[in-house]
Parts: C-alpha cells; sequence; structure tokens
C-alpha cells in the first residue's frame, strides 16, 4: 500500500494562497491521488482527485510531477473557514483499503 | 439522494455492554468502509467491504465484526464494550476511483 507522508500542520493568512506538499514515493502505475478535507466533529468531504499533471475545479488546484511520487494541494486566496484537517490518499483498484495518514492541520489567521 | 446515513449519532455505553452502529448508502457504491477517529488523531480502517458478502479487516478490527448483507447496508457490531472503543465513528463508501462520501459519525462513549 501507498504511503503518504504531510507536513503536521502549517499556517497562513486570509487571502494568501496555500500549497500542501504530499509525498507517496511509493504509488502504484493505477493509483490515484485524492485529497480530502475535514472539520472537527466531521466526516471528511472530498476536494479533488488527480492522476497526473495538473486538475483543477472550483475550490483547488492539484499539481502532479511526472514521476507522481508527490503531489501538491493548491488553496488560492484561503478564508478563515479554511482551517481544517487536509488529507492525501493515494489508491485504486489495487487498494481498496483507503489508509489515512495523519493529515495536514492546516490554521489560517486574520 | 440521502448518501450516507449513519445512525446513531450520539450513544454511551457501560462496559461490557453490545450494540450495532447501523450504515446505510444510496449510491449504489461497492466499497464500503467503517473508520474510528480519537480526538486529534487519523482515521483508522476498522472493517472494509468490497460487496455484498465480502468483508474484510483494516487496521484495527479487534472488538469489532461486520456484516455485509445488501449493498446499501453494512453495519459494525461491538460485542463487549471497553473504554478504548471510546471514539467517533465513520462509515464511508466509495466506487473505484472515485471520491468517499462519508456518513456524519457515531459519537460513542464507553463508561
Amino acid at each position: 500500500l501507498a504511503k503518504t507522508t504531510q507536513p503536521i500542520s502549517m499556517d497562513s493568512y486570509e487571502g494568501q494562497e496555500v500549497n500542501i506538499t504530499c509525498s507517496h514515493n511509493n504509488i502504484a502505475t493505477n493509483d490515484y491521488i485524492t485529497w480530502y478535507q475535514q472539520f472537527p466533529s466531521q466526516g471528511p468531504r472530498f476536494i479533488i482527485q488527480g492522476y497526473k499533471t495538473k486538475v483543477t475545479n472550483e475550490v483547488a488546484s492539484l499539481f502532479i510531477p511526472a514521476d507522481r511520487k508527490s503531489s501538491t494541494l493548491s488553496l488560492p486566496r484561503v478564508s478563515l473557514s479554511d482551517t481544517a484537517v487536509y488529507y492525501c490518499l493515494v489508491g485504486g483498484d489495487s487498494n481498496y483499503q483507503l489508509i489515512w495518514g495523519a493529515g495536514t492541520k492546516l490554521i489560517i489567521k486574520p | 439522494n440521502a448518501g450516507v446515513t449513519q445512525t446513531p449519532k450520539f450513544r454511551i455505553l457501560k462496559i461490557g455492554q453490545s450494540m450495532t452502529l447501523q450504515c446505510t448508502q444510496d449510491m449504489n457504491h461497492n466499497y464500503m468502509y467503517w473508520y474510528r477517529q480519537d480526538p486529534g488523531m487519523g482515521l483508522k480502517l476498522i472493517y472494509y467491504s468490497v460487496g455484498a458478502g465480502i468483508t474484510d479487516k483494516g487496521e484495527v478490527p479487534n472488538g469489532y465484526n461486520v456484516s455485509r448483507s445488501t449493498t446499501e447496508d453494512f453495519p459494525l457490531r461491538l460485542e463487549l464494550a471497553a473504554p478504548s472503543q471510546t471514539s467517533v465513528y465513520f462509515c464511508a463508501s466509495t466506487r473505484a476511483e472515485t471520491e468517499a462520501f462519508f456518513g456524519q459519525g457515531t459519537r460513542l462513549t464507553v463508561v
């Protein structure tokens, strides 16, 4: 199973762009990279998913280099409500288990 | 479309009691999961299922049991509650290679 490594915590300020990097050195060929956001007392919520290069949706961008051994979640112009824990998961047909790492606790300051 | 529904939302058990946490999804997802999350920690996989009739252990299965008789339902059974099982429990479902949907969680306290 591909193991992921993320910074334990980060902080930033409102209006800034925040980039959270995840390392997944033993990612399998068929694995996708998925990022989730979790607020206290709630279940995780899907943010974005990608396989390679760049993916963008209405809330975030995901950058994946050619070797796919890492990925970067980019949150443009964060607000206080983006304070949450962010998780990077790697998996696909070869990995049904959805094993979660410790995540990155992001704190946005005014 | 209700998504993933967990019941109950809160429960207090006495040591040695048993209970079943219910989880139902209406998205026809094959894969379903049970996690526990202790305060300030990440999610730990208890059991998972890749389809009706198929279940398998995750990272922390001891003290729990599951069944998957239908695609929709994936109940989690605690037979002899212990204080170490005090936690928040989340059920999730997904199709392969797509986003996972989570229930609202069950906050369980064993005293």
